[in-house]
């Protein structure tokens, strides 16, 4: 079974314009950490934003909010006020475990987002 | 602080040869990660270091090996290439606090021929 699901290959938002990007996890852990991430055409993996199993608010950073719904095991990012330099791929990722007894991330197979002017 | 830094950028190889990757994590991180990216495979955990030693390897077969040196630098090697092993390469350095989240370097492309 897929740990990490994003079901978007991809979309078009117009500038300006909120987009969510949806992903879904699979993990009996308690403790995991959830990651999104943007890689642009230039092939580099930008860190966006973190979300913690045990955090009790949404994580944001800026434009960047998480929709963090626990009981439903999801993870979705939300791009507020969208920019043309937000066109990108984005990738939805997940540590098993505490924070300091796993490096390996698993990843979903990405968004492709597409800004439109 | 420099980011992680990966050399070369771009390498073109052919089938049979051995290639070596090198990446620099940024400054005071001790935790290097690999990775692998095919879009057949998307992103794929191939092995993390950490004071030289290696604590945790992904599913690939033994032509994918890697080390970590004293001062945090890591290369991974792949011997034999196979066609399926060209890839976008990325390392990932680890600030091993709060998330330890992984910060990537821009990626070796590999093309075998």
């Amino acid at each position: 079974a897929q740990k990490i699901t994003q079901t978007q290959p991809g979309m078009f938002v117009q500038e300006k314009e909120a987009v969510t990007l949806d992903c879904t996890y699979d993990t009996s852990d308690p403790s995991y950490g959830l990651f999104w991430y943007k890689q642009p055409s230039s092939g580099e993996m930008i860190f966006l934003i973190y979300q913690g199993s045990y955090d009790q608010q949404n994580a944001t950073e800026g434009r960047y909010s998480l929709n963090f719904q626990k009981a439903r095991k999801s993870a979705n990012l939300v791009i507020s006020a969208s920019q043309l330099g937000d066109s990108a791929m984005y990738f939805c990722a997940m540590r098993e475990g505490r924070p300091d007894s796993n490096y390996q991330l698993i990843w979903g197979a990405g968004t492709k987002l597409i800004i439109k002017p | 602080k420099a980011g992680v830094t990966q050399t070369p950028r771009y390498l073109i190889k052919t089938r049979g040869q051995q290639v070596t990757l090198s990446c620099s994590p940024i400054s005071g991180h001790r935790s290097v990660s690999w990775y692998q990216q095919t879009p057949g495979q998307g992103l794929q955990f191939l092995f993390e270091y950490f004071s030289e030693t290696q604590r945790n390897k992904g599913n690939f077969p033994g032509r994918f090996s890697g080390r970590q040196f004293s001062n945090s630098r890591s290369e991974m090697n792949v011997s034999t290439l196979e066609l399926g092993d060209s890839a976008l390469y990325l390392c990932a350095s680890t600030d091993r606090q709060g998330a330890n989240t992984q910060y990537f370097g821009p990626g070796t492309r590999l093309t075998v021929l």
